[in-house]
């Protein structure tokens, strides 16, 4: 069965710092990856996905991911973090075969400082 | 904005009560789902319709019954809910073969 780890329970950074948050699945094949984003009383908007290609995975607001298929790993960045940024942030995995089925970490939640 | 409305945002209910949850999207998306977001655990699949017809259940008890009536609506039923089972239940719809979900904005539930 699928996994995700998000070692990062919350992280604290100040604005205009550069952010990583990580995340680290468990599959057997190349899974599909994405990365949503949360604001509070919301519900999860996509950032980013990656299905195959290009590891390195552009996405909306500035943010990206980079598949590391030795790492098992797909890490978000961002080179300079705004106020607005802070949010609780989920990795999640897609099974190719299964379809339909996403399975999430447990969030990081950003803090940014002013 | 994202295309999938949850209705309503709030209910609180007691535990001898009947409510409804509501999902509705007009993407064209053919895949609807409902995933439950407890505090300090991951988000968990609870449903997944694909055109229609039920493909995945996880272990769901069974004061939880969902419907889908047609690939725009989805439905949650509640009944002899517990206090446990007080979460975030959010919407999610795609048109399938693990293409992105699209969230509605959830219902928070409270059982009293």
């Amino acid at each position: 069965a699928q996994s995700v780890t998000q070692p990062d329970i919350h992280i604290t950074v100040s604005e205009g710092a550069s952010l990583e948050l990580r995340c680290n699945y468990s599959y057997g094949a190349t899974p599909y990856l994405f990365w949503y984003v949360q604001s509070p009383g919301q519900g999860l908007q996509l950032l980013l996905k990656y299905f195959s290609g290009d590891t390195l995975v552009q996405g909306i607001k500035g943010f990206e991911a980079e598949f590391k298929r030795s790492q098992s790993s797909f890490n978000l960045r961002k080179p300079s973090v705004h106020w607005s940024d802070a949010a609780e942030y989920f990795c999640a995995v897609g099974d190719p075969s299964s379809g339909d089925k996403l399975t999430f970490g447990t969030g990081t939640r950003l803090a940014v400082r002013p | 904005e994202t295309g999938v409305t949850q209705t309503p945002r709030h209910l609180v209910m007691g535990m001898t009560n009947k409510k409804s949850l509501k999902c509705e999207q007009h993407l064209g998306h053919n895949a609807m789902s409902w995933y439950k977001q407890s505090a300090k655990k991951p988000l968990e699949l609870m449903f997944v319709y694909s055109l229609e017809e039920r493909v995945e259940n996880n272990s769901v008890p069974s004061r939880f019954s969902p419907e889908c009536p047609n690939s725009s609506h989805l439905f949650l039923h509640l009944h002899t809910l517990q206090p446990e089972d007080s979460a975030l239940y959010l919407c999610a719809s795609s048109l399938g073969g693990n293409t992105e979900a699209f969230f509605g904005q959830g219902t928070r539930l409270t059982v009293v």
